[in-house]
C-alpha cells in the first residue's frame, strides 16, 4: 500500500471548518483513501472514503486532487467531539484490501 | 452484538505469564483484524481471519503470540511467556465483507485491551 504524510497535529476553533491534508504521491490507480480518526481511550473509527471523486457524508467531505496525490478532510463545523487522531490511509480494492497500514495521524485539538 | 466487544478491558501481568486476550465481533462479520497501538503511536496490523483461517499473520511479531478463530466469530489472541515490550491497547476489529472490488470495505472496531506487562 502506498504511504500517506500528514502533519503531525493542528489546532482549530470550534464552530469552524477543519481541513486536515494528505500527501500519498504514490498512490496507485486501484488504492483507495480512507479517513479514520481515533479519539482517546477509543478505538479507530471510520470516517469516509472515496478513490477519484470527491465524498461527502454526515460527518465530513473528502476531497480527492485530479492527479489523486493528495487528498483533504474536512470537517464543516468542529466541534470539542472532534478532538482526536486523525489518520489517512490508502488501501487497495479487492481481496489484497484488507490490511489497514496507519501511520501516526494528524493529533487534532479543537479549542473553544 | 450492537459492536465489536472485547473483554478484559484491562489486564495487568507479571512478566514471563501467558495471557489471553478475547474478542466478539459484529455478528455476520466474516473478517476479523487484531491490531496492537503502542503509546503515542498508530495501530500495527498483527493478524487478520477471513472465517475460521488466518488469512494475514504477517504482523505477528514472533512465535509467543497466537491467535484463533475456531468457529468463525469470537477469536481469542494467546500471549506466552509476555515480556514488558508486550505492553500496549491490543485493538480488534471486524468487518463484512472480505475484499470487494469497490473498496467498500470498512472495519468496525473495538475499544482495546489495554495489557501491562510488569
Amino acid at each position: 500500500d502506498a504511504k500517506t504524510t500528514q502533519p503531525p497535529s493542528m489546532d482549530c476553533a470550534e464552530g469552524r471548518a477543519a481541513n486536515l491534508p494528505c500527501n500519498h504521491s504514490t498512490i496507485s490507480g486501484n488504492e483507495y483513501v480512507y479517513w479514520y480518526r481515533q479519539i482517546h481511550s477509543q478505538g479507530p473509527q471510520y470516517i469516509i472514503h472515496g478513490l477519484k471523486n470527491n465524498e461527502t457524508n454526515e460527518m465530513a467531505s473528502l476531497i480527492i486532487t485530479e492527479d489523486r496525490k493528495s487528498s483533504t478532510l474536512i470537517l464543516p463545523h468542529a466541534t470539542l467531539r472532534d478532538t482526536a487522531v486523525y489518520y489517512c490511509i490508502v488501501r487497495v480494492g479487492g481481496a489484497a484490501g484488507n490490511k489497514l497500514t496507519f501511520g501516526g495521524g494528524t493529533r487534532v485539538l479543537v479549542k473553544p | 452484538g450492537a459492536g465489536v466487544s472485547q473483554t478484559p478491558s484491562n489486564k495487568v501481568t507479571e512478566k514471563g505469564k501467558y495471557v489471553e486476550l478475547r474478542c466478539d465481533p459484529i455478528s455476520g462479520h466474516t473478517a476479523l483484524y487484531w491490531y496492537r497501538q503502542s503509546l503515542g503511536q498508530g495501530p500495527e496490523f498483527l493478524i487478520y481471519f477471513q472465517g475460521t483461517g488466518a488469512a494475514d499473520d504477517s504482523g505477528l511479531p514472533n512465535d509467543r503470540f497466537f491467535a484463533v478463530r475456531p468457529e468463525g466469530s469470537v477469536s481469542t489472541l494467546k500471549i506466552q511467556r509476555t515480556e514488558r515490550g508486550d505492553s500496549a491497547v491490543y485493538l480488534c476489529a471486524s468487518s463484512l465483507t472480505y475484499g470487494i472490488s469497490s473498496g467498500a470495505n470498512v472495519l468496525t472496531f473495538g475499544a482495546g485491551s489495554r495489557l501491562t506487562v510488569l
